[in-house]
């Protein structure tokens, strides 16, 4: 599988292979964290959500893991397909605070 | 509805007009918030609804852009004397009660000012 230890703005994978996008956040704080999915010409879309009380949340064909440490969280997607292809967002919640701050994207293209 | 409504999904403007940006939220969902996205860009928060009320407007960019809500359901997003930097793609979330189990997004309006 391909991975970044640092977030880049873009990801490009092989068909099958399993992706890893990361992600650091801003506020020790947030106590949730969200991965949307944005493919062209649409609005986000929910993938996974953590708290942080967990480190590690599966979903289907997806994972997300949560190191408070280093305030790094990242998106494990399995057997990636072309449908995968898509910006992938980050957004975290601070405890009191009504809204999400979304970081800045990666654009994953999975190659054939 | 099924899901979040915005409308129009594309709207090209002159500079210097006034326009308006409309979101149906899912039934039922008292938070509101919409979110701007310039090209290649992430999402800049903009304003949060909590039934008619807008607790912050701390993320609106001036004072050419103002929203209201009504009847806890729709919201209208005016832009007025748009300018060519108010290009981007508006848009708007909607969610039962604040952020506990993330938002919904609409499908946005791609605002293009000429």
């Amino acid at each position: 599988g391909e991975s970044v230890g640092l977030h880049l703005p873009t990801l490009s994978v092989q068909e099958g292979d399993n992706s890893i996008i990361n992600c650091a956040y801003s506020n020790s704080a947030s106590d949730y964290f969200i991965w949307y999915k944005q493919e062209s010409g649409k609005g986000p879309q929910f993938i996974i959500d953590i708290r942080s009380n967990m480190d590690k949340r599966q979903g289907q064909r997806v994972t997300v893991l949560l190191n408070k440490t280093v305030k790094h969280l990242s998106l494990q997607i399995a057997a990636t397909q072309p449908g995968d292809s898509a910006v992938y967002f980050c957004a975290e919640n601070p405890p009191d605070d009504y809204k999400l701050s979304f970081g800045a994207g990666t654009t994953v293209t999975v190659r054939a | 509805g099924a899901g979040v409504s915005q409308s129009p999904s594309n709207k090209v403007t002159e500079k210097g007009k006034d326009v308006e940006l409309r979101c149906d939220p899912i039934s039922g969902h008292t938070a509101l918030y919409w979110y701007r996205q310039s090209l290649g860009q992430g999402l800049e928060f903009l304003i949060y609804f909590q039934g008619n009320s807008a607790p912050d407007k701390s993320g609106l960019p001036s004072d050419r852009f103002s929203a209201e809500r009504t009847g806890g359901s729709v919201s209208t997003l005016t832009i007025q004397r748009t300018q060519q930097e108010d290009s981007a793609v508006y848009l708007c979330a909607s969610s039962p009660t604040g952020v506990t189990y993330g938002y919904t997004f609409g499908s946005g309006t791609r605002l293009t000012v000429v």
